[in-house]
């Protein structure tokens, strides 16, 4: 398996311009969710998704949007990239969303480098 | 909202000490705790977690201890080495993440 795959690693953007960041898993995981990375500010959720189909927005949610059509696939787009988006994306998936009893560790994939100018 | 608190946000032990870094939650249905080690440049791994019917969980030199009443959960590690320098995160309900301890292990 090659767990949570995203690409790119690194992008450099102007303001304005608009990007999709990928993320897939191939472990069959319900459960998927973006994360961006600031320093001192730890991980914070973007958008999440316990199944295909369906999506919810997470503590930073503007100015991003999310699909689920597949299970394997959870895009990230940026419809129109600000400076204040520059950081660093984590995307991670687990078997089973949080608070439920069959509970289990999110895998994360390692991470889109993003700079916009 | 819900709402994880971590702290300290940096922590320099020496190597042998033994190093504790605590969270709080608001959630009271919080039921899944992680702990996550991220090395520089690198991504998040989990490295213990521990569910809300056990109050202690141990792996070697690593525990996590949990207090659902006062909604608040630890991470201890004893005998700290060099290798265990990086930024420790926990989380709780819904994923949400505490902001992160900076711990530094010197030799």
């Amino acid at each position: 398996n090659a767990g949570v795959t995203q690409t790119p690693k690194f992008q450099v953007l102007k303001t304005g311009q608009s990007m999709t960041l990928q993320c897939a898993q191939d472990m069959n995981h319900e459960y998927m969710s973006w994360y961006r990375q600031d320093p001192g500010m730890g991980l914070r959720l973007i958008h999440y998704s316990v199944g295909a189909g369906i999506t919810d927005q997470g503590e930073v949610p503007n100015g991003y949007n999310v699909s689920r059509s597949t299970t394997e696939d959870f895009p990230l787009r940026l419809l129109s990239a600000a400076p204040s988006q520059t950081s660093v994306y984590f995307c991670a998936s687990s078997y089973a969303p949080p608070g439920s009893h069959s509970n289990q560790p999110q895998h994360f994939g390692d991470g889109t480098r993003l700079s916009i100018l | 909202g819900e709402n994880v608190e971590q702290h300290p946000s940096t922590l320099s032990v020496q190597e042998g000490d033994s190093a504790v870094i605590k969270c709080t939650y608001s959630d009271s249905a919080s039921n899944y705790f992680p702990w996550y080690k991220q090395e520089l440049g690198k991504r998040p791994q989990l490295i213990i977690d521990i569910r809300s019917n056990v109050g202690e969980k141990k792996d070697q030199r690593i525990a996590v201890t949990l207090n659902k009443t006062a909604k608040h959960f630890s991470l201890h590690i004893t005998e700290t080495q060099p290798e265990d320098s990086a930024v420790y995160f926990c989380a709780a309900y819904k994923y949400i993440f505490g902001t992160g301890t900076r711990l530094k292990v010197l030799a």
